[in-house]
Order: structure tokens, then sequence, then C-alpha cells
């Protein structure tokens, strides 16, 4: 059983760029949700798939958009970057929308110079 | 809306000496409460949940939680603290139905020789 993986590791971009991060979710989940940890905060919400479905979102810009695809990997993009994206981004994944059985990768760590 | 306080930044302890690791929560209706530990370079590891029944839950590693309801508090606790405990932990909290999880800014925890 392979685990959450995310990738690239590490990212630079410059502010006003876009960015598109990657998330394979752990077999046999369909769900994938995505977070923004910022240094020295807890990671916050930004939204969550379901079945190739946004299925909730939380207080994020509509430059934070997503996708997830028929495998259920799922792909994070975010336009006209912002000194403030600096962060370590996060996916989870879960079986059938689970919220209390989410399994997180390692993350992307974004720096916006 | 849920929040979630922990109200230290660092706590140190030496080994084999017992560690808590304080959470206060703010949530309408009954609370699912979590706790997540963070090493370097990783992502969130899962420790234990409450959800419904015992106030006291067992999770990985030797840690466990209490569920004070009068207190809105769900500290994490080690009988016998090892250095390899030493990492960043996340207590979170979400209500019922289909909504997100809520963390922590997260507790510093360093386990000294």
């Amino acid at each position: 059983e392979t685990g959450v993986t995310q990738s690239p590791t590490h990212l630079i971009k410059t502010r006003g760029q876009q960015v598109t991060l990657r998330c394979s979710s752990q077999s046999g989940h369909n769900t994938v949700s995505w977070y923004q940890q910022a240094l020295g905060q807890g990671p916050q919400f930004i939204f969550q798939y379901y079945r190739e479905e946004e299925n909730g979102r939380g207080n994020f810009p509509p430059r934070f958009s997503g996708l997830q695809f028929p495998n259920y990997s799922s792909e994070l993009n975010v336009n006209a970057l912002e000194l403030d994206d600096s962060a370590l981004y996060l996916c989870a994944s879960s079986p059938e929308r689970a919220w209390d059985t989410q399994y997180f990768g390692p993350g992307t760590r974004l720096t916006v110079l | 809306a849920q929040s979630v306080a922990q109200p230290e930044d660092q706590v140190n302890v030496a080994e084999g000496n017992p560690l808590t690791v304080k959470c206060t929560y703010s949530v309408s209706g009954n609370p699912y409460l979590f706790w997540y530990v963070q090493y370097p370079n990783r992502g969130l590891q899962f420790l234990l949940k409450y959800i419904t029944g015992d106030n006291l839950v067992k999770g990985s590693y030797g840690f466990e939680a209490e569920f004070n309801k009068s207190q809105t508090s769900f500290h994490l606790k080690k009988p016998s603290a090892l250095v390899s405990d030493s990492a960043l932990y996340f207590c979170a909290v979400r209500a019922s139905g289909n909504t997100p999880l809520v963390f922590g800014k997260g507790t510093r925890l360093s386990v000294i020789a």
C-alpha cells in the first residue's frame, strides 16, 4: 500500500507567477484535502475534492483552485502568487470524504520571492 | 465557528519524565478532537482522536489524551518522555457533519536527555 506522495518537494517562484502542486492519494482513497501551513502556524484547510468534485472550501481566494483526476490524484493551482503564499502545502487523502481518517503527505515547500 | 488554542509555543521536558501538551477548543455541538505530530520535513502523522465514548483516549507511541468537556480541553500526555518524541504537536477540532479540521498553531516539544 503506497502512502500519500507530493511533488515537487520544494519550489521557488516569483510574485505574480502561477504554480501547480501535485498529490497522489493513498491506494483506495477517493478524497483529497489540501492545507496551507505558513511558518509557525497550524495547517489551514484550503479545499477538499471527492470523486473529482469540490466538496468544501476554506477561506481562500479564487486564485487557489484545484482538480481531482479519475485516479483520485489531485492538483492545487495558485495564480498571481503573492509573498504571503509562501508556505508548506500539505495534501491529505481519505476514504469517502472521511475527515477523521486523513493521511498526510510530506508537503511541498513553496517560496515566493 | 470552531477554534483551537495551544497556549504553549514550547514545552521542555527531561527524558523519562511525564509530559503534557495543552489544548483547549471551541466548537458548536459535540467536538471531534485530534492530535497530530510533525517531524522536520515530514507531513502530519496521526496520534489519536476522540469522537465519543471514554474520555481517556490511547493513541500511537504511548501517547494518550483526556477529553474534559467542562473545561473544553483535550490535553496530550505521555507517562515517560523519549528524546525521539521531540517534534511539533498539533491539536485539531471539527464539528459534526461535513466540516473540516481546524488546527491549533502547534506546540514544539523538546525532550532533553
